[in-house]
């Protein structure tokens, strides 16, 4: 069965980077798109960017480009997001998703990954 | 951006009854190709959210029958028929039309009166 397991919680500082990972397994991991999405209480859940393992190519929301970065290495099927100069507002859980065919949706998603912004 | 508005923003029901959640979208969601990329998604209590429904009507695969999707343009309606315990958490609905970028609505919490 298609599951996508995310690395552990993070508490981070301010100015700092953290790469977050998403470990998917039970298909090709380049058949199908991923995407990474932000939840916070305050912004409900925002959509960050979305890359194909195939070929790398990435699409990102606005908001975002400069805050995230997309990658995968299809040998170990995995996808990363790396965050730089955070702060506070950074602070949410993040999860991976994958679309089956963008975008119709978001048809499985990993466990999420808390990152904690603080000095 | 595609702004998503839903209401209401909570609401309570009894078991066995039935609800309906609005969602409306700032632009049409009816893509050139014809399509409506219109979703909802169930996240449970401590949960990840989860895929309901799809283009507007589309249940996704092991979704109950007792969950069904409408609309068109820029109304849609998700209707929940005789709710059970494992229905409550907060629904959202999302929209990629406007793809690659996608956007949610900010979420109905459905409770148990």
């Amino acid at each position: 069965q298609v599951q996508l397991q995310q690395s552990g919680a993070e508490l981070v500082k301010p100015g700092t980077s953290v790469k977050l990972s998403c470990k998917a397994s039970g298909y090709t991991f380049t058949s199908n798109h991923m995407n990474w999405i932000k939840q916070t209480t305050g912004q409900g859940l925002e959509w960050i960017g979305i890359i194909n393992p195939g070929s790398g190519g990435t699409s990102y929301n606005v908001k975002f480009k400069g805050k995230a970065t997309l990658t995968v290495d299809k040998s170990s099927s995995t996808a990363f997001m790396q965050l730089s100069s955070l702060t506070p507002e950074d602070s949410a859980v993040y999860y991976c998703a994958r679309s089956d065919n963008y975008p119709e949706g978001f048809a499985y998603w990993g466990q999420g990954t808390l990152v904690t912004v603080s000095s | 951006d595609v702004v998503m508005t839903q209401t209401p923003v909570s609401l309570s029901v009894s078991l066995g009854g039935q609800v309906s959640i609005s969602c409306r979208s700032s632009q049409s969601l009816v893509h050139n190709n014809g399509n409506t990329y219109l979703s909802w998604y169930l996240q449970k209590p401590g949960q990840s959210p989860q895929l309901l429904i799809y283009k507007v009507s589309n249940r996704f695969s092991g979704i109950s029958d007792r969950f069904s999707g409408s609309g068109s343009g820029t109304d849609f309606t998700l209707k929940i028929s005789r709710v059970e315990p494992d229905d409550l958490g907060v629904y959202y609905c999302g929209q990629g039309t406007q793809y690659p970028m996608y956007t949610f609505g900010a979420g109905t919490k459905l409770e148990l009166k």
